[in-house]
């Protein structure tokens, strides 16, 4: 079914280290994959969105691996600095509808 | 480009009461979500739209929540009697008719306080 596991929930890391945020999904019919950025009172940002089946995408300060064959989504914080302190959530897509499944989400403290 | 609208940001209610909140999409985009999303826990999907048609609303306790969409822009949730149980942030998002390939942008979102 469409369920997406997201693991740490908690992630305390200290200026300068990185930062590994990992989702598991189950369903086959898994279509786009996104990861969002949400910090206090404020609406989920998107950092980035893969779809191939492996893939690595690289942003500023960031790492994001597709692997559809493990069904797995990570984040990759490289040299994490007290700004990227906020939530991370990882959200799928399906095909054959337009829904989008969250997962619960992971707090990540950056300590300076 | 103006960003995903909400309002009111806060509520705070006794239980049994009623509250409703709006959202105003991003101009042009068709779909429309609403998203419950109680504290240190991810957005849950109640209900979306496409353009004023409801796709699904498999998760909106139909008993207390409702809502519409009926011009196909603006869109409003609705609880009646709330309980403590529905504490939360309501999230409203938007994309444009790509499918499920494009990105969801998220409105800041309505907080709930039931006490």
């Amino acid at each position: 079914g469409e369920q997406v596991e997201q693991r740490p929930p908690h992630l305390s890391v200290r200026e300068g280290d990185s930062a590994v945020i990992i989702c598991t999904y189950t369903d086959p019919n898994s279509y786009y994959f996104f990861w969002y950025k949400q910090e206090p009172g404020a609406g989920l940002q998107l950092l980035m969105k893969v779809f191939s089946s492996t893939e690595i995408n690289e942003g500023q300060g960031f790492t994001v691996l597709l692997n559809k064959k493990d069904k797995q989504l990570s984040l990759n914080l490289t040299a994490a600095h007290p700004g990227d302190s906020a939530v991370y959530f990882c959200a799928v897509s399906y095909t054959g509808n337009y829904k989008y499944v969250f997962g619960a989400g992971t707090r990540l403290k950056v300590i300076a | 480009e103006a960003g995903v609208t909400q309002s009111p940001r806060y509520a705070v209610l006794q239980e049994g009461q009623a509250v409703s909140f709006w959202c105003d999409p991003i101009s042009g985009h068709d779909t429309l979500y609403w998203y419950q999303q109680p504290r240190d826990q991810g957005p849950q999907l109640l209900v979306y739209f496409r353009d004023e048609a409801v796709i699904d609303n498999s998760q909106l306790p139909s008993d207390r929540f409702s809502a519409v969409r009926p011009k196909g822009t603006n869109s409003t949730l609705k609880i009646q009697s709330a309980k403590q149980g529905d504490t939360a942030t309501y999230l409203c998002a938007s994309s444009s008719g790509t499918g499920a390939t494009g990105q969801l942008y998220f409105g800041e979102g309505s907080k709930l306080t039931v006490l």
